[in-house]
């Protein structure tokens, strides 16, 4: 079985740049989780969908932060414009309903200069 | 305060060792509790997964949880360089909706 692929791996851009990031959750999944993970800290969970619907986005910074997940299966999260403090690694997460077990992707990296 | 407080070590120990690793937390209200495996460039990957206070073993892991004095931890046996990682203790609150807090990791070294 796959696990939750996410892309790019690594990305560099100058503030005010956008960015985007691509997460494909486990086959069968309904829940999808975006987290961010700063240096030596652990993941901070910014938006959770149960199918197609965002049911907790409190921690999203909804002024440049964005999110969607058409037909309920791919997720992307977006920034724009960026900041030099969004420097992190953004992970995406799955399980097959919320509570069960999520599986984490490898992530994205992200560098702001 | 944090709600999850979690030593980040690093922690260094030689090959073999018994590896006791710690979180304590300040909300009577968490419910469930799970330790994380995260190596380096890597998500993070579940290892134990438990509800209640006591002990609960997988292999040579055991986790360990002490609702009274709000306190977790992880104990690894025989420990291999193959475990070096960060390890993340996570608690779910119910606030109306279940939410996952992560602890900061603590950074393990295991030494052949």
């Amino acid at each position: 079985e796959a696990g939750v692929v996410q892309s790019p791996r690594y990305k560099i851009i100058e503030k005010k740049q956008p960015v985007a990031f691509w997460c494909n959750p486990i086959s069968g999944h309904n829940t999808l989780y975006w987290y961010r993970q700063n240096l030596g800290q652990g993941p901070e969970l910014l938006i959770r969908y149960e199918n197609e619907e965002a049911v907790d986005d409190s921690q999203l910074p909804k002024d440049r932060f964005s999110a969607e997940r058409l037909k309920g299966v791919d997720s992307t999260l977006k920034i724009q414009p960026a900041e030099l403090g969004d420097s992190a690694v953004y992970l995406c997460a799955s399980s097959r309903i919320f509570g069960e077990t999520q599986y984490f992707g490898p992530g994205t990296r992200l560098l702001v200069l | 305060q944090k709600e999850v407080e979690q030593d980040p070590g690093p922690l260094s120990v030689p090959e073999g060792a018994i590896v006791s690793l710690n979180c304590t937390y300040s909300n009577s209200a968490f419910q469930y509790f799970m330790w994380y495996r995260q190596y380096s460039r890597k998500g993070p990957e579940l290892l134990m997964y438990t509800y209640s206070s006591g002990n609960k073993e997988d292999g040579r892991f055991t986790a360990q949880v002490d609702k009274s004095s709000k306190y977790i931890s992880l104990f690894i046996r025989d420990s291999q360089p193959s475990d070096s990682a960060t390890y993340l203790c996570a608690m779910i609150i119910n606030t109306g909706g279940f939410k996952t807090i992560f602890g900061a990791g603590t950074r393990l070294f295991v030494k052949a």
